[in-house]
């Protein structure tokens, strides 16, 4: 049972590029989400989806989209990375909306 | 506009002794809170939670109080440990439409313990 996993672990962009972060899930959870957090900040919400077949946006969408492959996969995609979206980024996971969220181990992203 | 709110970046406590973590909310439709913990470089682990129809909850040497009158809630760590030294975060669910929930989180509340 490896909970929430996230590849990669480390990514450098320059600016323009796009790349896609994976998140996958083993816990048969209903609910994903991606989050982004900067020093100060606390985490912010970028999408989540709160069922197969749902996306929603959160806090700060812009620039960013996502796909919820399957239950267990939920991905986010930078089409044209910018540096303003150099950040770390956690994908989670959760039984029901308001239930508590498992995190996975993030992906430290910077965009030169 | 935040709803959640750690007004303390950052604390100190000396080992044995009490760390108590502060946040507070503004969002009076609030009705169930949450802490994490986050040690640098993993995701957050979920710690503890309160409903509100509940003033404290407790589990181990970790204590939430909810005040609700006065939109506040506490963490209490009895007695602070060395490992206990990681950012909380205080957060909280909020409707956003359509059976869907977003997580609300506060800016965080980094704890030291010395040993």
């Amino acid at each position: 049972n490896a909970g929430v996993t996230q590849t990669p672990k480390f990514q450098v962009l320059k600016t323009g590029q796009s790349m896609t972060l994976q998140c996958a899930q083993d816990m048969n959870h209903n609910s994903m989400y991606w989050y982004r957090q900067d020093p100060g900040m606390g985490l912010r919400l970028i999408y989540y989806s709160a069922s197969e077949g749902t996306t929603d946006k959160g806090e700060v969408p812009n620039g960013y989209n996502v796909s919820r492959l399957n239950k267990r996969e939920f991905s986010l995609r930078l089409e044209s990375a910018a540096p303003s979206q150099t950040s770390v980024y956690f994908c989670a996971s959760s039984v029901r909306a308001t239930g508590e969220q498992y995190f996975g181990p993030g992906t430290r992203l910077t965009v030169t | 506009d935040q709803q959640v709110k750690q007004n303390s970046p950052s604390l100190s406590v000396q080992e044995g002794r009490i760390s108590i973590l502060n946040c507070d909310y503004t969002n009076s439709m609030f009705d169930y809170f949450l802490w994490y913990k986050k040690y640098p470089a993993e995701g957050p682990t979920f710690l503890i939670s309160i409903s509100s129809i509940k003033d404290k909850n407790e589990d181990g040497r970790f204590t939430v109080f909810l005040n609700k009158s006065a939109k506040h809630l506490s963490l209490h760590i009895v007695p602070s440990q060395p490992g206990d030294s990681a950012v909380y975060f205080c957060a909280a669910p909020l409707y956003s439409g359509a059976g869907s929930y977003q997580l609300t989180f506060g800016k965080g509340t980094k704890l030291s313990v010395i040993p």
